[in-house]
């Protein structure tokens, strides 16, 4: 079968830096993805790692190690609108373009 | 601009009804989603369509169905089988290629039995 493990809750102050894991079990992987999704919202799309190592995108960055089954989303210079969820999703299976979600991290950030 | 639209925004079902969850796109996407998500809760994969007049059931597609006839449309009915069905519900749809550009979804219905 396939699951995602993320902590349940994560609290940082403006202007910090904070990391959110991700730990996944999958029989076959294609990918691992972030997703943002404020109350109410629809999930939005962060990034995406198909390979080993840091992917960059302004404020964001997203880790992948395949053979330790594990990612990370980073997030610097902290924002109050940056308060949302977040989720991992793994990209499994043979030749499906199906993923499965973990159940989220809820970031607070504080002024 | 291209997207998807979910409608209606907010559903309300009577004991025993059926409703059908509308979902469109025009983003020309090969392969359409639905998932459930309940408060507090990750994203449970419902039913998805990778092709048109074809679809899979998904982790949790007991009490619900689903059709493809047209690329854009992707509608989900929630049957008198689900026995509790009060959730937040999202459409996805995803470009299937060597590139992974993610999901996207569309604004969601939110659905309450009455």
């Amino acid at each position: 079968g396939q699951s995602l493990e993320q902590p349940s809750e994560v609290t940082a102050v403006e202007g910090a830096i904070v990391q959110m894991n991700c730990t996944y079990q999958t029989s076959g992987f294609y990918g691992l993805s972030w997703y943002q999704q404020h109350d109410g919202g629809a999930p939005t799309f962060l990034s995406y790692n198909a390979l080993d190592g840091l992917e960059e995108t302004g404020r964001f960055s997203s880790f992948l190690s395949r053979s330790d089954s594990y990612g990370y989303l980073l997030l610097q210079e902290l924002q109050m609108k940056d308060s949302a969820s977040y989720f991992c999703a793994v990209r499994g299976g043979s030749g499906t373009y199906k993923y499965i979600f973990g159940t989220g991290t809820r970031l607070k950030v504080l002024a | 601009d291209g997207g998807i639209t979910q409608s209606p925004k907010y559903l309300f079902r009577k004991e025993g009804q059926n409703v059908t969850l509308s979902c469109e796109q025009n983003l020309n996407h090969d392969a359409m989603y639905w998932y459930r998500q309940d408060p507090g809760q990750g994203l449970r994969l419902i039913y998805y369509s990778q092709i048109v007049n074809d679809f899979q059931k998904g982790d949790i597609a007991e009490g619900y169905s689903v059709s493809r006839e047209k690329k854009e449309s992707f509608p989900l009915t929630v049957t008198s089988a689900q026995k509790n069905p009060t959730a937040f519900y999202l459409c996805a749809s995803t470009h299937k290629g060597a590139t992974d550009y993610g999901y996207t979804f569309g604004s969601g219905t939110r659905l309450t039995v009455v």
